[in-house]
């Protein structure tokens, strides 16, 4: 069974550009989160979707963030514009449908990240 | 907003020795997880700890988890130098699924 994978791996842009980057979940996950980790401090929530519906976005930083999961699938995360702050590591994570008991139905498989560096 | 302290922030050890990385919330948590980051890697996930004063083992490892559900810890023994990374622990709270991450314990172990 395929990972979380991530794209780009690696991503170098200037100041006010604008990036996207790409999740695509394990297969029949219906959880995905997006998280980040600023150089020197913990992996930070970003939000979460169940299928292709916000459930929530309480860690999204400002507007300049726009995550998006059409069809419930792959997920897609736009920095516009991007400035230097958002320098780090973004990880995407997924999920299978939890039932609220805390099985490992609620274990969250990462994807390899994507290392972002604004210049 | 939540947090969950997470102590020591590095570690070095000979190999053979032992190793423990400690976690702390001022709140109940729901569960904790601990998850392992090889250096340029991503965290992997290691285990899940859900009920009060919890005790799981993976091998060399032991996981705990506290009766008031607010820390734990895991403990390696006699580390190896394929246990060098970052260890985090990554808490949930009430039916929320985000996870709260610690800061992690970096892991050298000296050959």
């Amino acid at each position: 069974e395929a990972g979380v994978t991530q794209f780009p791996s690696h991503s170098v842009i200037e100041k006010g550009q604008t990036v996207t980057l790409r999740c695509d979940p394990i297969s029949g996950h219906d959880n995905l989160y997006w998280y980040r980790r600023v150089m020197g401090k913990e992996i930070k929530f970003l939000l979460h979707f169940v299928k292709e519906s916000k459930q929530d976005e309480s860690g999204m930083p400002n507007n300049r963030f726009l995550a998006e999961r059409t069809g419930g699938t792959y997920s897609t995360l736009k920095v516009q514009p991007a400035e230097l702050e958002d320098s780090g590591v973004y990880f995407c994570a997924s999920s299978q449908e939890g039932q609220g008991f805390w099985t490992e139905q609620e274990t969250q498989y990462f994807g390899p990240g994507t290392r972002l560096l604004v210049l | 907003g939540q947090q969950v302290m997470q102590i020591p922030q590095y570690q070095h050890v000979q190999e053979g020795e032992d190793f423990t990385t400690y976690c702390n919330s001022s709140t109940t948590l729901s569960n904790i997880q601990w998850y392992k980051q090889r250096p340029g890697g991503h965290p992997v996930f290691l285990i899940q700890l859900v009920k009060s004063g919890e005790v799981k083992k993976q091998k060399r490892l032991t996981f705990q988890f506290g009766e008031a559900k607010k820390n734990s810890s895991l403990h390696i023994t006699a580390t190896q130098t394929t246990d060098v990374g970052t260890y985090f622990c990554a808490a949930m709270t009430g039916s929320n699924y985000k996870l709260t991450f610690g800061k992690g314990t970096l892991l050298t172990v000296n050959p």
